[in-house]
């Protein structure tokens, strides 16, 4: 069965400074692999995803994210923090290319990671 | 562009009540599904369904039920609430291929007492 590990609950960093979110993996193959911004009160925004091809994929706002699959991990980064990306980050995890129709969209979220961003 | 509407945003029911939350998608997608998210839980799979007919049940699917009659339409039924089912649900679609994303409403709040 699909898992994804955020190991950070709640993460706090300056506006302007550079930001990491941790995600690790679980999954037989090679997976499709996503993030998802929430703010409060709001539904899940897609901020980027992997697929295939190129391990480093770039999303909205500034953000990218880098699969690695020695280490089955897609952090999310972020150069420069601004006070606007306060919100809960979830990294999720769902059947990759070949797994069969019924798979796809069952998508396994992490936990999620509150981040807190001071003036 | 509506996207996903989900109806109501807030109820509160009581203990043994039943009800329906509503999701209706404009973006004929085939793929549907429910979560519940519930603090430090992230979301979880209710139930799903890739198509009007068929459905499945996803990771919790007790005491919910769903049907899908239309493409557009995926309601999400309480039997009888209890305190356990208070939680944020979301419904989410999306095309039916793996590297289509899901695009969820904005949720609604069930608190049952």
């Amino acid at each position: 069965a699909q898992s994804v590990t955020q190991p950070d609950i709640h993460i706090t960093v300056s506006e302007g400074a550079s930001l990491e979110l941790r995600c690790n993996y679980s999954y037989g193959a090679t997976p499709y692999l996503f993030w998802y911004v929430q703010s409060p009160g709001q539904g899940l925004q897609l901020l980027l995803k992997y697929f295939s091809g190129d391990t480093l994929v770039q999303g909205i706002k500034g953000f990218e994210a880098e699969f690695k699959r020695s280490q089955s991990s897609f952090n999310l980064r972020k150069p420069s923090v601004h006070w606007s990306d306060a919100a809960e980050y979830f990294c999720a995890v769902g059947a990759g290319e070949g797994a069969g129709g019924t798979s796809y969209g069952k998508l396994t979220f992490g936990q999620g990671t509150i981040l807190t961003v001071h003036p | 562009n509506a996207g996903v509407t989900q109806t109501p945003k807030f109820q509160v029911l009581k203990t043994g009540q039943s009800m329906t939350l509503q999701c209706a998608q404009d973006m004929n997608h085939e793929y549907m599904s429910w979560y519940r998210q519930d603090p430090g839980m992230g979301l979880r799979l209710i139930h799903y369904s890739v198509g009007a007919g068929i459905t499945d049940q996803g990771e919790v699917p007790n005491g919910y039920n769903v049907s899908r009659s239309t493409t557009e339409d995926f309601p999400l039924r309480l039997l009888s609430a209890a305190p356990s089912q208070t939680s944020v649900y979301f419904c989410a679609s999306s095309y039916r291929q793996g590297n289509s994303p899901l695009h969820f409403g904005n949720g609604t709040r069930l608190t049952v007492t």
